[in-house]
């Protein structure tokens, strides 16, 4: 089974900066990634699809990025509401295996 | 609009049966797939498993021993069994639609 490995586990980042975070596939997984933010308390919410689609209404400061084994999620100009917690998934193919996270603090 | 409900008993007790239900609407589950995912206290994500909007189904090879999803597509639900319950199944359960829309999650307690 492919294993999705995020980095960094977590990140503490004042307002305004750039952060960028990693996922990688132990194998190919062509562009097949999504990109999850997760509040506390609340359910998943889909910021990017098939590595680089932005969903809708997701705010133009998150991009992603990648092919192959090595993805990146990168937050410009971070916000305040942006702390969370911070999923890549594998799709199209099953299993949909998640990442085990990165966590974004705010300074 | 798009909408998932998940539904269940809260409380299992070891090596019992959980039954949960996802009810959906704003969307035929001919036309959409539905995962299960779920997420223990603290921790990250598990993608348990998926009916596809054909019927057939695939599952996480560690939890296909014990685990079923099935679906009643007069009544838009889908059904996720699961038995040998023990304390670490403990965790919020969630169906989605193909990721972007998901359930509010239940809460399921594995304790005698």
């Amino acid at each position: 089974n492919i294993v999705m490995t995020q980095s960094p586990k977590s990140m503490s980042i004042s307002v305004g900066d750039r952060v960028t975070m990693n996922c990688k596939a132990s194998q190919n997984v062509y562009n097949n990634i999504a990109w999850y933010q997760q509040k506390p308390g609340q359910s998943p919410k889909l910021l990017i699809y098939y590595a680089s689609n932005r969903y809708n209404g997701v705010p133009d400061r998150f991009t992603g990025s990648g092919y192959g084994t090595d993805f990146t999620l990168t937050i410009n100009s971070v916000q305040a509401e942006d702390a969370a917690f911070y999923y890549c998934q594998r799709i199209y193919n099953s299993p949909r295996t998640f990442g085990g996270g990165t966590k974004l603090e705010l300074k | 609009q798009v909408q998932l409900k998940e539904s269940g008993p809260g409380l299992v007790q070891p090596s019992q049966t959980l039954s949960l239900t996802c009810t959906v609407s704003g969307f035929s589950l001919t036309s959409y797939n539905v995962h299960w995912v779920r997420q223990p206290p603290g921790k990250g994500l598990e993608w348990m498993g998926v009916i596809w909007s054909g019927g057939n189904t695939d599952y996480n090879s560690a939890l296909k021993p014990r685990l079923s999803i099935s679906r009643d597509t007069s009544k838009s639900q889908v059904f996720l069994t699961m038995n040998s319950l023990q304390t670490e199944d403990t965790g919020i359960y969630y169906c989605n639609r193909n990721g972007a829309d998901w359930g509010q999650g239940t809460l399921v307690t594995v304790s005698s």
